[in-house]
């Protein structure tokens, strides 16, 4: 079974491009998750989608973040125009379960921005 | 709101000692489950451990084994007979129970473990 698959591992742009990273979740896993730890930092929920319905974005910094998830399968995440405090790991997750204890997230490689 | 701390940024351990990382919690839910998550250099994030609230009994997975202590609020984790592929930056995380509005992790700042040959 694969796992999640992110792409690009790193990417550099500068400050006011855009930029946009994709998340291939575990086959048949309807959930999926981004995360992202800044330098340093705790790493950070910013949403969740449940198929191609997102179920919670409380996490999501503000409106130069956008996420999208295309017939359910794989999820993007632009950030335009990306700041110097875009910077950092963006890791996605993947869950089949979202309930009890066999409730697992796997992640993925993660992706790390530099803004510069 | 939920938080979780680990404040140990990093920890050394020479091979086949045994080695303790902590994380404490604040939550005002009775029922959740926690987490430690084990990343590699450059390798994805895996799950090492997870404990149930509702059990008194702590999990134990091989060499990796928890100390939780609910009224604490403390769960840390233990690595026995430590190996060299044990080195990693290590994360605590919660997630609120089942019959909550989310099921999204929320992770400390994490500890990178050295491991000493």
């Amino acid at each position: 079974e694969a796992g999640v698959t992110q792409f690009p591992s790193h990417s550099v742009i500068e400050k006011g491009q855009t930029v946009t990273l994709r998340c291939d979740p575990i086959s048949g896993h309807d959930n999926l998750y981004w995360y992202r730890r800044v330098m340093g930092k705790e790493i950070k929920f910013l949403l969740h989608f449940v198929k191609e319905s997102k179920q919670d974005e409380s996490g999501m910094p503000n409106n130069r973040f956008l996420a999208e998830r295309t017939g359910g399968t794989y999820s993007t995440l632009k950030v335009q125009p990306a700041e110097l405090e875009d910077s950092g790991v963006y890791f996605c997750a993947s869950s089949r379960f979202i309930q009890g204890a066999a409730y697992e997230q796997y992640f993925g490689p993660g992706t790390r921005l530099t803004v510069t | 709101a939920q938080t979780v701390t680990q404040s140990q940024p990093e920890m050394s351990v020479q091979e086949a000692e045994t080695v303790t990382l902590s994380c404490t919690y604040d939550t005002s839910e009775s029922d959740y489950y926690l987490f430690w998550y084990k990343q590699p250099p450059s390798r994805q994030m895996i799950l090492v451990i997870r404990q149930e609230a509702y059990k008194q009994q702590n999990a134990t997975e091989n060499r990796f084994s928890v100390n939780f202590q609910k009224a604490a609020k403390s769960f840390s984790l233990k690595i026995s007979d430590s190996q060299l592929g044990d080195a990693a930056m290590y994360f605590c995380a919660y997630r609120s129970p089942d019959y909550g509005a989310t099921n999204k992790l929320i992770f400390g700042t994490g500890t990178l473990l050295a491991v000493q040959p």
